[in-house]
């Protein structure tokens, strides 16, 4: 399966201000996906990024808040701008794997005083 | 969409016992079924998966069933361990689709 480097691994932010969350894999892929764990939570997907294309938010997530780049197919970035303590959270990404699995990076876990 | 339900959100177990995780879903076009494990601090592992096309996969002490007339399907893991203490999520897609996951539980393996 791939390998995923996901960085930072946290940070904390001020309100206000815009992180940008990195996402390089070992391999190439077409689809990238971005996800959102709210604490104590589950996983909610934020968008779908494809190599070439806009990224395809999910219902209650739009572009303007989370911008997404994908300017080859083994980068990803997510920012999460204008930032709250609402968006406290943590931020996945993930690659298909090999017959429909999925892997999924270490996070980053984003607090936002 | 789909709607994936898990339950229970907590699990405790002793050391050598059974855990049974179980999940139900709605959408009877998903046909790919992941549990991840997810440890504190680390991102989703996935831990098996099982497709539409059988109906019970095992992998050492980690099996998973799938009932797909009553849409659940459920992990068993034998002879837990220390080390399997967890949030264990359930998740549900067609094919290479959007991951529909669980709420998660919450195991704790006592010594």
């Amino acid at each position: 399966s791939a390998v995923i480097s996901q960085k930072p691994s946290r940070d904390i932010c001020q309100r206000g201000t815009s992180l940008t969350i990195q996402c390089q894999v070992d391999s190439q892929v077409t689809m990238m996906f971005w996800y959102r764990q709210q604490p104590g939570q589950s996983l909610t997907l934020i968008a779908t990024a494809n190599q070439g294309s806009e990224a395809t938010y999910e219902s209650g997530f739009v572009i303007d808040k989370f911008p997404i780049s994908r300017p080859n197919l083994t980068f990803s970035t997510l920012t999460v701008s204008n930032m709250s303590p609402e968006d406290s959270s943590i931020y996945l990404c993930s690659v298909p794997g090999l017959s429909y699995g999925y892997t999924f990076g270490s996070g980053t876990r984003l607090t936002v005083v | 969409g789909e709607n994936v339900e898990q339950h229970p959100s907590t699990l405790s177990v002793q050391e050598g016992d059974s855990a049974v995780i179980k999940c139900t879903y709605s959408d009877s076009a998903s046909n790919y079924f992941p549990w991840y494990k997810q440890e504190l601090g680390k991102g989703p592992q996935l831990i098996i998966d099982i497709r539409s096309n059988v109906g019970e996969k095992k992998d050492q002490r980690i099996a998973v069933t799938l009932n797909k007339t009553a849409k659940h399907f459920s992990l068993h893991i034998t002879e837990t361990q220390p080390e399997d203490s967890a949030v264990y999520f359930c998740a549900a897609s067609e094919g290479w689709g959007k991951l529909q996951f669980g709420a998660g539980t919450q195991v704790v393996v006592t010594p």
